[in-house]
């Protein structure tokens, strides 16, 4: 079974600091993904990867930048943290095949800027 | 640009009646649309997905159908119980692994 964990299930934060969240995986998937989930809005992709040093903006990436060393992590970091930024990430992710694979999830992280 | 439109926002089905979700997108090229549950407080769970190659697939008391030419697709509930109240997603994949989700239903199971 996919299992994809993200380090923290509750973070609160100043506005200002720079704040890291972090997922790993342990399915070997090549494709990794950030999403922010808020009422209304759906999931919104921030940023994915599809390779080791790889990324691409997806559709809200203002305010985030990301890092995959390795494989099985993907660190989602907002460099300084405001309070339009509370909201709840989730991490995912995916095998690479031509053949389009599901996108697993992570537990959340529902993060707070005060 | 990229859209997945997903209606309603909120379902309210008696217990044992059928639900139906449908979706929108925008892009002709893609190819995997798959739906995925959220129960309150936990991950969102695929609970079934449907490939362009075909225009239905069925899994138990889920169906989805996909329409390629109007570019929609939906997805069936039938014989409704309580724990399949929770916000439901659709997504459609644009270009390489990205997708778009909807922005969700919450199906509401009435005993």
């Amino acid at each position: 079974d996919v299992k994809v964990t993200q380090s923290s299930r509750y973070l609160v934060k100043r506005t200002g600091e720079k704040v890291f969240l972090e997922c790993v995986q342990d399915m070997d998937h090549e494709n990794m993904f950030w999403y922010r989930q808020d009422p209304g809005l759906g999931l919104r992709l921030i940023y994915f990867s599809y390779d080791v040093k790889m990324k691409e903006k997806g559709d809200i990436p203002e305010g985030y930048s990301v890092s995959r060393e390795k494989k099985e992590r993907f660190s989602l970091i907002l460099e300084s943290a405001s309070t339009n930024q509370t909201s709840m990430y989730l991490c995912a992710s995916s095998r690479g095949t031509v053949w389009r694979e599901p996108q697993h999830f992570g537990d959340g992280t529902r993060l707070s800027i005060l | 640009g990229e859209n997945v439109e997903q209606h309603p926002s909120t379902l309210s089905v008696q217990e044992g009646d059928s639900a139906v979700i449908k979706c929108t997108y925008s892009d002709s090229a893609s190819n995997y649309f798959p739906w995925y549950k959220q129960e309150l407080g936990k991950r969102p769970q695929l609970i079934i997905d449907i490939r362009s190659n075909v225009g239905e697939k069925k899994d138990q008391r889920i169906a989805v159908t996909l329409n390629k030419t109007a570019k929609h697709f939906s997805l069936h509930i039938t014989e409704t119980q309580p724990e399949d109240s929770a916000v439901y997603f659709c997504a459609a994949n644009f270009g390489n692994e990205k997708l778009t989700f909807g922005t969700g239903t919450r199906l509401t199971i009435i005993p």
